[in-house]
């Protein structure tokens, strides 16, 4: 099983540059969760979104997008990267357990 | 916005010693999680805690949920090598099961 599958996994922008993160989970879960994990802060929620067609703004959620058009996937875009935007970004479904996966690393420049 | 802090920030300890890491907030969970994260991959569920004054044991490690579901430890009984990693706690609050927000994490190296 692939579980929660998130690409690209490593990524450099320069400043300015736009791009997408894809998650793709295939455990027909409802909720799902793009974090940023920078060191020293733990888990930082972006934004989440509790079924297709909706989302939710996490505790981050300013300079990122996201959209649900499917169940199964889960994208957020960065419209204008900063290099405040430099982490390693987790997504995560879930059905009561999060079930995540193995990080996407952006650098902005 | 609600916090969950967690202490210590770092543990370093030899193999053989006990250990406890805290997790608290000011706000009343409806359930807590702990993760643990190892370098280079996302999270995995250790266990849920969802009832006050809840004790969970696995193996060697025990959970604690607070009375009044604001704050839970983990207490871990010989600590090993393969301990090593970040433990991460994470709750849902009443009346926003579906957010989940996680604390500052705890990073433990265990020595050998």
């Amino acid at each position: 099983n692939a579980g929660v599958t998130q690409t690209p996994k490593f990524r450099v922008l320069k400043t300015g540059q736009s791009m997408t993160l894809l998650c793709a989970q295939d455990m027909n879960h409802e909720y799902m969760y793009w974090y940023r994990q920078d060191p020293g802060m733990g888990l930082r929620l972006i934004h989440y979104s509790v079924g297709e067609g909706t989302t939710a703004k996490g505790e981050v959620p300013d300079g990122y997008n996201v959209s649900r058009l499917k169940k199964q996937n889960f994208l957020l875009g960065l419209e204008s990267a900063a290099p405040s935007q430099t982490s390693v970004y987790f997504c995560a479904s879930s059905y009561g357990e999060l079930f995540f996966g193995e990080g996407s690393r952006l650098t902005v420049l | 916005t609600q916090l969950l802090e967690q202490s210590p920030q770092f543990l370093s300890i030899q193999e053989g010693e006990n250990l406890t890491v805290y997790c608290n907030s000011s706000s009343v969970f409806s359930s807590l999680q702990w993760y643990r994260q190892e370098p280079g991959e996302g999270p995995v569920l250790l266990v849920t805690v969802v009832t006050g004054g809840e004790v969970k044991k696995l193996k060697r490690l025990t959970f604690q949920f607070g009375d009044a579901r604001k704050d839970s430890s983990l207490h871990i009984t010989a600590a090993q090598p393969g301990d090593t990693g970040l433990y991460l706690c994470a709750g849902r609050y009443s009346g926003g099961y579906q957010k989940v927000t996680f604390g500052t994490g705890t990073k433990l190296q265990v020595i050998p």
